[in-house]
């Protein structure tokens, strides 16, 4: 992986139903992973940054983990509502002062 | 500010014209990004600065495209001969460390439209 490669780019769930998608990147280089939020035609907005392999971070329903050994990190929803229905962004930076670089996001959409 | 401030909001231009997009970040927040972002797609790097130094500026297209933050506070991108591939939301972010390890705020972004 030469990139941030975030998978599956889109996601149909139930109301209720939890999910989860994934950010894999590099794992021969690592400092920072960000996760955000993005509402169409609003901003990102931050939901985690994390830097410590075996991080877990939670707000809310909403919850992170990261492996840097194996270059991977899980975004989790619990209880998907209407309003979780965003397109989910995973930013990733090999060093202190490297770029953020971020994937192409997942979308997801929450049926009622 | 309260929040990252961009302006214009919206800009239409002809080809070939120059424009210049502000990016007024929070006040303090030390780093300041730029970013494109296509419709549906993520945000793709431009450059970004810590203070008033330009660490990075890899994601720069081409030389029509130059960013400069002289007094380490409000940023100026600057596109000369505007082309129509141009075209784009352009944001900006900031956040209050010189490392990657702070969240980036995001302004609402500078839409061009390059007829």
């Amino acid at each position: 992986i030469l990139n941030v490669e975030q998978s599956p780019q889109s996601l149909h769930v139930q109301e209720g139903d939890s999910t989860n998608f994934t950010c894999s990147f590099p794992s021969s280089n690592f400092y920072a992973l960000h996760w955000y939020r993005w509402e169409t035609a609003k901003s990102p907005e931050a939901l985690f940054v994390m830097t410590l392999n075996g991080d877990e971070k939670k707000k809310g329903r909403i919850s992170a983990t990261l492996n840097t050994k194996e270059g991977y990190s899980y975004l989790y929803i619990k209880g998907s509502q209407p309003e979780d229905s965003a397109t989910y962004l995973c930013a990733f930076a090999f060093t202190r002062y490297q770029k953020v670089t971020f994937g192409i996001g997942t979308k997801l959409q929450v049926i009622p | 500010g309260a929040g990252v401030s961009q302006s214009p909001r919206y800009k239409v231009t002809k080809r070939g014209q120059d424009v210049a997009l502000r990016c007024d970040p929070i006040s303090g927040h030390v780093s300041l990004y730029w970013y494109r972002q296509a419709l549906g797609q993520g945000p793709e790097f431009l450059t970004y600065f810590n203070y008033e130094a330009q660490q990075d500026k890899s994601g720069l297209p081409n030389d029509r495209f130059s960013a400069e933050r002289p007094e380490g506070s409000i940023s100026t991108l600057t596109i000369q001969r505007t082309e129509q591939r141009d075209s784009a939301m352009y944001r900006c972010a900031s956040s209050s460390e010189t490392g990657n390890t702070g969240e980036l705020f995001f302004g609402e972004g500078s839409r061009l439209t390059v007829l």
